[in-house]
């Protein structure tokens, strides 16, 4: 059974880098048929999309926020990770990891629990 | 505002069928296959429905959805308590060139 676990640190200062990682088990990262995202929801508000890549590299990133996120794989530790740079209050969110199939990308089969992340001093 | 419109909340009562709907644009739902996700409070977003209507294994065939132009829409029948949760669309859009979600609906078992 695939699990998707995230990890990092819980609280960022404002405009300070976000960085979580995503470790993959029962499966691996570089299967030519998913994607792997990042998922975001904000307190009190709905799913938002940030991005997401293949295990080749390639990436592509919600447009609100793509000056902001850089996504990263790394095969040989099944990881794949986010980095959201100039953070402020409005990223406070709990993010998600999640694997998409490659032929529809909205299709999100497995999810990480989550890990609520806070933007403040 | 999403991309995606879905009405903010639903209700039932037990055993009754209710529908929940989305509304989009020739960009995804128009040109795409619709997904629904049921996300309960503390845990992952489940993914419901796929690729329009086919449900991935153990989701009961009480829930059930349909695609019509820019429109969909998620029926749940023989509606039960542990059905109240929040309910997304999602959509690969074409303009965007992104997922997008609807902004989900909130489902109150009475």
């Amino acid at each position: 059974q695939l699990q998707l676990q995230e990890s990092g640190p819980r609280l960022v200062k404002p405009s300070e880098t976000l960085s979580l990682t995503c470790t993959v088990s029962g499966g691996s990262i570089t299967s030519s048929s998913y994607y792997w995202g990042w998922i975001r929801q904000p307190p009190g508000k709905g799913l938002e999309w940030i991005g997401s890549m293949y295990y080749s590299g390639s990436t592509y990133y919600n447009p609100s926020l793509k000056s902001r996120v850089t996504i990263s794989v790394d095969t040989s530790k099944n990881q794949f990770s986010l980095r959201l740079s100039s953070v402020t209050a409005a990223d406070t969110a709990v993010y998600y990891c999640a694997r998409q199939y490659y032929y529809d990308p909205s299709g999100l089969e497995y999810w990480g629990q989550g890990t609520l992340v806070t933007v403040s001093s | 505002q999403s991309v995606l419109t879905q009405p903010p909340s639903a209700s039932g009562t037990p055993g009754q069928r209710v529908t929940i709907s989305c509304s989009g644009s020739s960009s995804n739902i128009g040109s795409n296959a619709v997904n629904w996700y049921q996300h309960l409070p503390g845990t992952a977003p489940k993914l419901l429905i796929y690729s329009n209507n086919q449900r991935p294994s153990g989701v009961p065939d009480r829930f059930s959805a349909s695609k019509s132009g820019t429109s969909a829409s998620l029926a749940i029948s023989g509606l039960q308590s542990e059905d109240e949760a929040d309910y997304y669309c999602a959509e690969w859009d074409d303009s965007l060139n992104g997922v997008v979600f609807g902004g989900g609906t909130k489902l109150t078992v009475l």
